[in-house]
């Protein structure tokens, strides 16, 4: 009861787009949603991330949304470019301590 | 920003043999974690750790693995003996305590096994 879904798994699109990930969770208890940008041979880096007490956050082209009597969230990316290419994460947490979990990822390209 | 240090950065080993994967975490940090991941796929917890203690472990956290942090120096991840799925990317994180504590975790690196 502790999984976090990821999707879709690929996701391609045109330069300019926009493109869109979910994730929905399970445990309830859930207080903290960091996303993650994960290119080829490095660690993830925090992009963005959203506190339960919030529904909507923006910055730099990144808007996440979270709707917790659903246990949803998603990565909104406006105006996707080339260097947006890479694989992303969401992640799901509860109290402070108690370890992320983390989506199955979600490969964008984003194509000229 | 914080920084998360992991040595070594490639470590290639005989099946059987031990391993410690070394992880010097942000300075202030009083909680640490170790999460594996393979080529490609998606990042899976492995344990975590505070003042001292092992707070909770996954399955994939085999008898073969142990963690510890002796009198403030490296969180250390030890894998003896290894096995062939052992091989992948090991990443250490941190992450502070109290008011401060965002839930933000600071990865390292990454320390990328490759058993044979």
């Amino acid at each position: 009861g502790e999984q976090v879904e990821q999707l879709p798994s690929i996701l391609r699109v045109q330069e300019g787009s926009s493109a869109s990930i979910n994730c929905t969770y399970e445990n309830s208890a859930s207080n903290y949603f960091p996303w993650y940008k994960q290119e080829p041979g490095e660690n993830p880096k925090l992009i963005i991330d959203i506190r339960s007490n919030m529904e909507r956050k923006q910055t730099q082209g990144l808007i996440v949304l979270l709707d917790k009597k659903a246990k949803r969230f998603s990565l909104h990316i406006t105006d996707t470019q080339p260097g947006d290419s890479a694989m992303y994460f969401c992640a799901a947490s509860a109290v402070s301590g108690t370890y992320q979990r983390f989506g199955t990822g979600t490969k964008l390209q984003v194509v000229p | 920003g914080p920084k998360v240090l992991q040595i070594p950065s490639h470590q290639i080993i005989d099946m059987g043999q031990m391993v410690t994967l070394n992880c010097d975490p942000v300075s202030n940090h009083l909680y640490f974690y170790w999460y594996k991941q393979i080529l490609g796929q998606q990042m899976e917890f492995l344990v975590n750790f505070y003042n001292g203690k092992v707070m909770e472990k996954s399955k994939l956290f085999k008898d073969q693995f142990s963690v510890e942090r002796p009198d403030g120096s490296y969180f250390t991840l030890k894998i003896q003996p290894t096995a062939l799925e052992d091989s992948a990317v090991y990443f250490c994180a941190s992450s502070p305590q109290g008011d401060s504590n965002t839930g933000q975790l600071y990865f390292g690196e990454g320390s990328k096994l490759t058993v044979l």
